[in-house]
Order: structure tokens, then C-alpha cells, then sequence
């Protein structure tokens, strides 16, 4: 079975600062993949970043990077240069092996940008 | 113009009522998805569908059934609506692919808000 457990219910961050945003996850299988979404408070839900269990190097996309440690089955957002735009909830995701149907997701982190 | 949208965006309903949530992607994915979000417990899975003729369920299809009508059209019921079904629902899509190579990113329609009285 797949887990995945964000920490931090809720984090603020002053605007033009960076912040991490925690997810571990636990998987018995080799192959799996790491996502992270953003919901503004209007609902949806948008893809940000994806992190493969064999990428060698940590995920960037723009101001997100995803801060990936194996061993120690963690998968952190990183974002950089905090915009008043990015207060939202986040979400990380990982879905595993063959059956790569099914996206599990944490109870996510809300982010606050303050001015 | 969005890849995956959903009708309605809003709907308030009666308990015992049957409802349909639809499902239209132009992004070409084999597969789509429906899941329930709830307040505090994140998104989970309801039924999702490798192609027209493959459906499966999900954790949660108790109370819910689905059509795949076409490759880009996915629909959701609720046969006789109840208060607990309260909740914003969304498709998603992906393409046929593997975890490694990040081929089943799953993007998102806006969701629906569903109140059932």
C-alpha cells in the first residue's frame, strides 16, 4: 500500500522568500512517481512538478523544485522567490509500480503568503 | 479553451435525487478518473478507465457508477443522492505511460461542487 504524509497543516511565508513545503511517502515498490498540485482557494487543482523514483537529479520547473532523498523517502517542494499568487493548498502525490493507475494523495499544506 | 472540463461547475440537489457529472477532455488521454475531495482528507479515487472499454473502481464506488461514453467523455452517477456525497469532484486525465518516464501526470478538470440536502 502507498502513504503519503504532509506534516504541516499550515506554513506562512513572507512574499519574495523561500519555502519548503514537507512530504514523505512510504512504498514497497522500486518504481513510482512523486507529484505535487496546487488548489487556489477557486478549486482546482493544477499540476506543478513530478519527480521520478529513478531520475538521478531533482525535478525543476521554474520557481518549484522538488528536493528528492530516496533514502530517506522524502519528496520536499521547494518554492522559490514566494509570490503572493502561490497561497494555496499543496498537495503531494505518488502513484507506484505497474498499476500506475491510482494517484494517492496527502492531506496537503496550506500555504500562506504574506506581503 | 481548458483540456478537461466538467459540467456543472455547481449543483445543489435533493437527497434521492439521481445525478450526472460530466466529463470532456480534449487532451487525447486514454485514461480518465473521477475522485472526491473532502475537507481534510485529500483526494480519493472513485472509478477511473483506461480506455472505452475498461472501467474499474476505485476505493470509494459505493453509491456511484460511471459510463465511458467515448474517449473523451466520462461520466459520473449518483443513482439516489445522499447527504454524505456532499463534496467536490473531479476528473482527471492522463496518458498511457509509465511512472518513470512521467507519462501519467493526471491533469485536472475544475471540479464540481455538489451539495446534496
Amino acid at each position: 500500500a502507498q502513504k503519503i504524509t504532509q506534516t504541516q497543516p499550515g506554513m506562512f511565508v513572507q512574499e519574495k522568500e523561500a519555502v519548503t513545503l514537507d512530504c514523505t511517502y512510504d512504498t514497497s515498490d522500486q518504481s513510482y512517481g512523486l507529484f505535487w498540485y496546487k488548489q487556489p482557494s477557486s478549486g482546482e487543482m493544477i499540476f506543478l512538478i513530478y519527480q521520478g523514483s529513478y531520475d538521478e537529479q531533482n525535478a525543476t520547473e521554474g520557481r518549484y523544485s522538488l528536493n528528492f532523498q530516496k533514502a530517506r523517502k522524502s519528496a520536499n517542494l521547494v518554492i522559490s522567490a514566494s509570490q503572493l499568487g502561490d497561497s494555496a493548498m499543496y498537495f503531494c502525490a505518488m502513484n507506484s509500480g505497474g498499476s500506475n493507475y491510482k494517484l494517492t494523495f496527502g492531506k496537503g499544506t496550506l500555504l500562506t503568503v504574506n506581503p | 479553451d481548458a483540456d478537461v472540463t466538467q459540467t456543472p461547475r455547481n449543483r445543489i440537489t435533493k437527497t434521492g435525487k439521481r445525478i450526472m457529472l460530466e466529463c470532456s477532455q480534449t487532451k487525447g488521454h486514454d485514461r480518465m478518473y473521477w475522485y472526491r475531495q473532502d475537507p481534510g482528507l485529500g483526494l480519493r479515487l472513485i472509478y477511473y478507465s483506461f480506455d472505452v472499454k475498461d472501467i474499474n473502481k476505485g476505493e470509494i464506488s459505493d453509491g456511484y457508477s460511471v459510463s465511458r461514453q467515448a474517449q473523451a467523455k466520462f461520466s459520473l452517477s449518483l443513482e439516489s443522492a445522499i447527504p454524505n456525497q456532499t463534496a467536490l469532484y473531479f476528473c482527471a486525465t492522463s496518458p498511457l505511460g509509465t511512472a518513470e518516464r512521467g507519462h501519467d501526470t493526471q491533469y485536472f478538470g475544475p471540479g464540481t461542487r455538489l451539495t446534496v440536502l
